[in-house]
């Protein structure tokens, strides 16, 4: 079993919908990255939270400690939003990734 | 500078080959990092540096070999490959210390080895 667990594995949503990314964790950790990769690129860091809500532009995540369990939202989503993501939680430099959420908007 | 910068970006190489990855970062990092990513996977972790010197190395064979010339640079040396070995391979870095920090990514170099 990994350590950090993604749900779903893949997501084909309509353009404009609303969009939610489960990721839970079971070891101990500093803090949670969402990371965002589009085909072929590089990784992108989206948010870094250890507590509460963290919102960006149309994007916001949200992290249960007491549950381990995190979320990243996606409002009014856009093809352009198509891209895999990426759960990680870290104790210091050592980083567990879940297997990603590969999405697709279509318009 | 939020930057890493990886050079170069596609490499194809024999397998007698011997060839270097370039990772480059000004934001002042102590802790930088290579993975290994093949397609539709998470990143695999290789190696760590944590004030230049190799803290984790998550048991990679010796035809890769790490080198941290100082606290802007990371090489990743390459030698002697195979095919298995073609893939995505990323540089990142972080702040080092008990939380570590927000993790970021250079655009990765494309490795083909024939």
């Amino acid at each position: 079993k990994n350590e950090v667990e993604q749900s779903p594995q893949n997501l084909t949503a309509q353009e404009g919908e609303f969009i939610t990314i489960n990721c839970s964790y079971s070891v101990g950790i500093s803090a949670l990255h969402w990371l965002q990769q589009h085909p072929g690129g590089g990784i992108v860091s989206l948010f870094m939270l250890s507590s509460g809500k963290k919102k960006h532009g149309r994007l916001i995540a949200t992290i249960n400690i007491q549950e381990k369990h995190s979320s990243l939202h996606i409002t009014a989503s856009h093809p352009r939003d198509s891209a895999v993501y990426i759960c990680a939680g870290n104790t210091g430099n050592q980083f567990y990734f879940g297997t990603g959420t590969s999405l697709t908007v279509i318009p | 500078d939020t930057e890493v910068t990886q050079t170069p970006k596609h490499l194809v190489m024999g397998m007698t080959n011997k060839k270097s990855l370039k990772c480059e970062q000004h934001m002042g990092h102590r802790a930088m990092y290579w993975y290994k990513q093949k397609a539709k996977k998470p990143p695999e972790l290789m190696f760590v540096y944590s004030y230049e010197k190799l803290s984790i190395n998550e048991s990679v064979p010796s035809r890769f070999s790490p080198e941290c010339p100082n606290s802007s640079l990371l090489n990743l040396h390459l030698h002697a490959l195979q095919p298995e070995d073609s893939a995505l391979y990323l540089c990142a870095s972080s702040q080092v210390g008990g939380r570590g920090g927000e993790l970021f990514f250079g655009e990765g170099s494309r490795l083909t080895v024939l």
